[in-house]
Parts: structure tokens; C-alpha cells; sequence
């Protein structure tokens, strides 16, 4: 089966400007993560849709940050406007249920930079 | 509050030899462990998890991994690596109370096996 798919693979933008990601999660997923990874650090969980509906965003920087899950398959992540400590690996991940014992599907990231 | 640390940032072994990346926890109720992969420009990849049931969890490419309450301890382990394996290896918690799917992963591991 196909994987989680993200575009753009490497974005470099100035600070201040804007910049959206793209992820089409695994067929027939209903959980999608986005995930900020860091360089150095484990991924930090941004934000959880449940079908189209979030179901937790509470470490999302909700002045700067958006997401939205259209028809509760694809899903875009914005940032307006980006600031240097944006600079990282945005991952997406993919999961049949956000039931406990589900593992996550990880796309292979965009890696933002912010000059 | 949940957390993972990796007290390791890097694990050098021969190939052949057997290797161990180790994680502990900290969850508020019981948790589901798990340990992920990352190879250089890719997404993290799931090797395997713990559950319920046998403290002793094999997964994928002949790793496995022990759950130790007591200690608070998930450490993978392999009897014989190989250079292959040389990535950066990533330990998760989920708590087993929580709705949400929000894993917490430690900062990682970065094995080298070298010929």
C-alpha cells in the first residue's frame, strides 16, 4: 500500500513570510498527526485530526500556526508568518484509529528553513 | 506529565556484535511503548511496540525490545548488528488512560555500526 505523502520535501523561505505544507495520509486512515521535529529533538506532536475534526491542538502556536483536514483525508499545515525557530522537520503520520494500540505512519517531512 | 529520555545520544558498535539503545519513562497511568527508526532524508518508521502481555516484544529487521515496569525501562535490544543498522532510533509513550493519540518520543539515539 501506498505510504503517507508530504510536499514539498525541502521549503526555504525569509522570516515573516508565509508557507503551507501538504500531507494524503495512507487509504483509509482516519487519525492524521502533524508532528515539528526539531533538529536534535524528538518529534513534538502539533496537531491531531480525528476524520475531519481536530481532537487535540493544545501545543499548536495558534497565532501563527493553522491546519485543516478537508474531507477528512488530505490535510495542509500553515504557518503565517514564519519566524527563525520554525526552522525545522514538519512530519506527518497517519493511523487507521487514534485507538491506543494503533502505530503511526510517518511520511518522509518537509524541512522548512527560515532565513 | 508524560516523558521519554534517552540518556544516549550515541551508541557505537561492531557489526556482529550485539547492541542496545536504551529509553525510560515517565507516563501518569500505564503506557504503550514504542521504538521508531529514522534513516537520513526519511520519515520515522515503526519497529515495534509494547502492549500487553509478554515483556519481551520482537519486531522488525530482528530487533526486539523488554518491557520493565520496575525500572521503568523499554530498551531495544539486537544480538547482531549490522552496518546496516546504523540510524537514528527514536523511543515513544502513549498513555494507556489517554483518548488522545499523542505520542512522546525522546530526543534519540544515534547508532553506528561499523564493519
Amino acid at each position: 500500500e501506498a505510504g503517507v505523502a508530504q510536499s514539498p520535501r525541502y521549503k526555504i523561505i525569509e522570516k515573516r513570510q508565509s508557507v503551507a505544507f501538504w500531507c494524503n495520509p495512507i487509504s483509509g486512515h482516519a487519525t492524521l498527526y502533524w508532528y515539528q521535529q526539531i533538529l536534535g529533538q524528538g518529534p513534538k506532536l502539533l496537531i491531531q485530526f480525528q476524520n475531519n475534526g481536530v481532537v487535540d491542538d493544545s501545543q499548536l502556536p495558534k497565532d501563527r500556526f493553522s491546519a485543516e483536514r478537508l474531507k477528512g483525508v488530505d490535510s495542509t499545515l500553515k504557518i503565517q508568518p514564519a519566524k527563525l525557530e520554525d526552522s525545522a522537520v514538519y512530519l506527518c503520520a497517519s493511523s487507521l484509529d487514534q485507538l491506543d494500540t494503533y502505530e503511526q505512519y510517518f511520511g518522509p517531512g518537509t524541512r522548512l528553513t527560515v532565513t | 506529565a508524560q516523558s521519554v529520555a534517552q540518556p544516549e545520544d550515541q551508541v557505537n558498535v561492531a557489526e556482529g556484535n550485539p547492541l542496545t539503545v536504551k529509553c525510560t519513562y515517565s507516563v501518569s497511568g500505564n503506557p504503550y511503548l514504542f521504538w521508531y527508526v529514522q534513516y537520513p532524508n526519511r520519515g520515522l518508521q515503526f519497529l515495534l511496540k509494547y502492549i500487553t502481555g509478554d515483556n519481551l516484544v520482537k519486531g522488525s529487521y530482528g530487533f526486539e525490545a523488554e518491557f520493565n515496569k520496575s525500572q521503568t525501562s523499554f530498551h531495544l535490544k539486537k544480538p547482531s548488528a549490522l552496518v546496516s543498522d546504523s540510524a537514528l532510533y527514536f523511543c515513544a509513550v502513549r498513555d494507556r488512560g489517554s483518548t488522545l493519540g499523542r505520542l512522546y518520543f525522546g530526543r534519540g539515539t544515534q547508532l553506528t555500526v561499523w564493519p
